[in-house]
């Protein structure tokens, strides 16, 4: 079945350490998506990409990098420029046939 | 810019009653509008979408959502709450492509947490 993948599930960082979670999705979407959960928050854009090779900022993308050297990979980097990283990140891919938007089941990012 | 609007971050029913959670948005252009459940520690769920045409909109689960664009709003219903809605519900609005938009994502509200009673 297609879906995206996110990886880990659950992570743990120390303070000062980049991280990286995976996202990867095998329902040829373009367009992929990350996005920060926070209690009574909802979700905050930090980076979106349309196609290989080319990416742009959201709403709160200071702190995160990512890459997209291929269609169905998307990974994010938490640096340790990222004040307050510990949150559940959500990826997600988007199809323009139905504008069906399909979500990872999440990685729930802690810093100790 | 858009905006989305969930009116109560915690809603209460009993088991049997109505559900309503209210959404209302901000939209230079007619939107698309969402409607998504999320169980937790888990990823979401599409209940229900509007983009074009009738404007209400039956989705997943029994639940149904109508489009009033002279309120801008478009509140989830369903007419009898089971034990198993209890989730987190986000509303989320999207310029169309048509417009020029929607590349961006989606925008969305906050959420409601909504709460079963036996």
């Amino acid at each position: 079945d297609g879906g995206i993948t996110q990886s880990p599930k659950y992570l743990f960082r120390k303070e000062g350490q980049n991280v990286t979670l995976s996202c990867e999705q095998n329902l040829n979407h373009d367009a992929m998506y990350w996005y920060r959960q926070d209690p009574g928050q909802g979700l905050r854009l930090i980076y979106y990409s349309q196609i290989v090779n080319d990416f742009q900022k959201g709403d709160i993308a200071e702190g995160y990098s990512v890459s997209r050297e291929k269609k169905e990979s998307f990974p994010l980097t938490v640096t340790s420029a990222q004040k307050n990283p510990t949150a559940f990140y959500l990826c997600a891919s988007r199809t323009d046939f139905n504008y069906g938007y399909t979500f990872g089941s999440g990685t729930r990012l802690t810093v100790v | 810019a858009q905006s989305v609007t969930q009116l109560g971050s915690h809603v209460s029913v009993s088991e049997g009653a109505l559900v309503l959670l209210r959404c209302n948005y901000s939209s230079s252009v007619p939107p698309y509008l969402f409607w998504y459940v999320q169980y937790p520690n888990q990823g979401l769920q599409l209940l229900l979408k509007y983009t074009t045409g009738a404007t209400l909109v039956k989705g997943i689960n029994g639940f149904e959502a109508e489009f009033k664009k002279s309120e801008t709003s478009f509140h989830l219903t369903k007419p009898s709450a089971h034990m198993s809605d209890a989730a987190e519900y986000f509303c989320a609005v999207s310029d169309p492509p048509s417009s020029g938009g929607g590349a961006d994502g989606l925008t969305f509200g906050k959420g409601t947490h909504l709460i079963i009673q036996p």
